[in-house]
């Protein structure tokens, strides 16, 4: 399966500051996600990245805190807006091809 | 959306023993995928299930796919600590390749 290259692995934040995250894939894919994820749980879908177009955000997310931009089928990043310490999580990009999702290697965000 | 229920959440138990995870549905899933997460990395597909009844092994893991392609479980055999991780099913939602995760289990294995 297709190879994603997620960075930052980790980052420590000031709160109301910014932080994007980056998602190389090493072929085309259809669709891309991303997700969020408290340690030891369960992944929660934040949005769609749909390409040339605006993401397709799952409800509770909102694209003025969580805004995502994919330029082509292998890129896409995540940005982090305004964060505060509720903001602390894992953030994973993710590709699907027949319906099996590969996955980045996450971003650990603390925000202090 | 199609929900994925999976138990135990939490097993802690010692190298050697056997144990089983569940992932239940009340939905039909065309196919669900079995996934383990370490710390600090993503979640990587250890076996996708299509057929109802299918049974699939991966050295000493065992998956089996419900007759009615509603549930699925997950049998490892003489546990090492190595298997210890974070174990999720997940399959697409509805008409969509949006793959629906269960809750997770987590699986610590003592030496």
């Amino acid at each position: 399966s297709a190879v994603i290259s997620q960075k930052p692995s980790r980052d420590i934040c000031q709160r109301g500051t910014s932080l994007t995250i980056q998602c190389q894939v090493d072929s085309q894919v259809t669709m891309m996600f991303w997700y969020r994820q408290q340690p030891g749980q369960s992944l929660t879908l934040i949005a769609t990245a749909n390409q040339g177009s605006e993401a397709t955000y799952e409800s509770g997310f909102v694209i003025d805190k969580f805004p995502i931009s994919r330029p082509n089928l292998t890129f896409s990043t995540l940005t982090v807006s305004n964060m505060s310490p509720e903001d602390s999580s894992i953030y994973l990009c993710s590709g699907v091809d027949s319906s099996e999702a590969f996955f980045g290697q996450g971003t650990r965000l603390t925000v202090v | 959306t199609q929900l994925l229920e999976q138990s135990p959440q939490f097993l802690s138990i010692q190298e050697g023993e056997n144990l089983t995870v569940y992932c239940n549905s009340s939905s039909v899933f065309s196919s669900l995928q079995w996934y383990r997460q370490e710390p600090g990395e993503g979640p990587v597909l250890l076996v996708t299930v299509v057929t109802g009844g299918e049974v699939k092994k991966l050295k000493r893991l065992t998956f089996q796919f419900g007759d009615a392609r509603k549930d699925s479980s997950l049998h490892i055999t003489a546990a090492q600590p190595g298997d210890t991780g974070l174990y999720l099913c997940a399959g697409p939602s509805g008409g969509s390749y949006i793959p629906t995760f269960g809750r997770g289990t987590s699986l610590i294995v003592h030496p």
